[in-house]
């Protein structure tokens, strides 16, 4: 089946420290990752996203790499900023319409 | 509109109570989805509509629940004879095209927050 396991949080960080969320997957076939957002009384939002092996996702100074062979798509930042604060959530894209979430990381950056 | 839609935002019913949660989707977009989020979790899948048909209904806890998108764009979602347990954010999201677009991203709502006491 299709699943995601996701590093659990609360991580709590000063501004300007590096940022790792890991986060592993099991699929059948070869599924699309992504990495969403929800920052507070905002809905979910797609931060990055990945199609295949080896693709990097990134966008406002985040990236994850899809690793096919440790089913991996870990989320990092080099410099975390306190409007980081947010949860969230890896997901995967099998073959069918709907999308597979971990259970959320919850980030607190403080200044 | 500009975004996805969902009202009410929140709902406090008792257990027992029919509950309908609404959904206006992005104009244009023919996919749209319902997930379940409970505290501290991430959402889970309920239903998948591709234009006005559900494509894909196998998250549907069980009979109590039911969705409907009968012009191919708003949907709503019913819950009859409510269970604490139901109690949760439920979210909708829609996407251009569903899963024929293995990459489509889905636009999400804020939530429409279901408390049962």
């Amino acid at each position: 089946g299709n699943s995601v396991t996701q590093m659990e949080g609360p991580v709590t960080l000063s501004e300007e420290a590096f940022l790792t969320i890991n986060c592993t997957y099991t699929a059948t076939g070869y599924p699309s990752l992504f990495w969403y957002v929800q920052y507070p009384g905002e809905g979910l939002q797609l931060l990055l996203k990945a199609t295949k092996a080896d693709d990097k996702g990134s966008n406002k100074g985040f990236e994850a790499t899809y690793r096919k062979e440790t089913t991996s798509f870990h989320l990092e930042k080099g410099s975390v900023q306190v409007s980081d604060s947010a949860v969230y959530f890896c997901a995967l894209k099998a073959g069918r319409g709907n999308l597979f979430f971990g259970t959320g990381t919850r980030l607190t950056v403080i200044p | 509109g500009a975004g996805v839609s969902q009202t009410p935002s929140n709902k406090v019913t008792e257990k027992g109570k029919y509950v309908e949660l609404r959904c206006d989707p992005i104009s244009g977009h023919t996919a749209l989805y319902w997930y379940r989020q409970s505290l501290g979790q991430g959402p889970e899948f309920l239903i998948y509509f591709q234009g006005t048909g559900a494509a894909d209904d196998s998250g549907l806890p069980n009979d109590r629940f039911f969705a409907v998108r009968p012009e191919g764009s708003v949907s709503t979602l019913k819950i009859q004879r409510t269970e604490r347990g139901d109690s949760a954010v439920y979210l909708c999201a829609s996407s251009l095209t569903g899963d024929r677009a293995n990459t489509g991203e889905l636009f999400f709502g804020e939530g429409s927050r279901l408390t049962v006491l």
